[in-house]
């Protein structure tokens, strides 16, 4: 179990840019989420799979934003024409598919948009 | 939808003593319960839940948490902090159907020597 990996840990991209983030989860969790913090806040849903399957999606997530997770294992959120209110760390975080007992997350990646 | 309120947004302590972080949180169902920490640029590391049964849980580092449903409150506690208790800590919370946690605003806690 070597836990939720992240990468990259850093982003620096110009406004208008597309970014892309990668999200490994503990291998055997079905389930698989990604958070949004701005500095000062605590994180905020932004989506959530089950295996393969997209089952939520945040109103605060724009059309700018994808996520997908083929296959059920890694998982990927891409932002189109990013914006500078697009700065923020992206968290992903993975759980077992019964019951809800806790996540665990990933280190982040942190986004800066100039 | 659930909601968490931390009524403290910053809590200087001095080292050896303890500490509390106030967490009220609102449901109209019943909820799960949980406590994050963070460290500078770290992920959130779970320190405690509070899933049903005893009300007074205890988590990893010495911390220890109180579920009083009458209060809708789960305050943080730890009798002694050290210096590398310095980092910031959320409060959080689902329904127990759902698997969305919301999280509230962060108590950041800095230890003196």
């Amino acid at each position: 179990d070597t836990g939720v990996s992240q990468d990259p840990r850093h982003k620096i991209t110009k406004r208008g840019q597309n970014v892309t983030f990668r999200c490994d989860p503990i291998s055997e969790h079905n389930r698989l989420y990604w958070y949004r913090q701005t500095l000062g806040q605590g994180p905020e849903f932004l989506t959530y799979f089950q295996n393969e399957a997209q089952l939520e999606k945040s109103r605060l997530l724009s059309d700018r934003f994808s996520a997908e997770r083929p296959k059920g294992s890694f998982s990927t959120l891409e932002i189109q024409r990013t914006e500078q209110g697009d700065s923020a760390m992206y968290l992903c975080a993975s759980s077992k598919a019964q019951g809800n007992y806790g996540y665990t997350f990933g280190s982040g990646t942190r986004l800066t948009v100039v | 939808a659930q909601s968490v309120t931390q009524l403290d947004s910053q809590v200087p302590v001095f080292e050896e003593a303890p500490v509390e972080l106030r967490c009220n949180y609102s449901s109209s169902v019943s909820v799960y319960l949980f406590w994050y920490v963070q460290y500078p640029n770290q992920g959130l590391q779970l320190l405690l839940k509070y899933l049903s049964g005893s009300t007074l849980v205890k988590g990893i580092n010495g911390f220890e948490a109180e579920f009083n449903k009458s209060q809708t409150s789960f305050h943080l506690r730890k009798p002694s902090v050290h210096i590398s208790d310095t980092a910031e800590y959320f409060c959080a919370v689902s329904g127990i159907n759902d698997y969305k946690l919301s999280f509230g605003a962060g108590t950041t806690v800095t230890v003196r020597a």
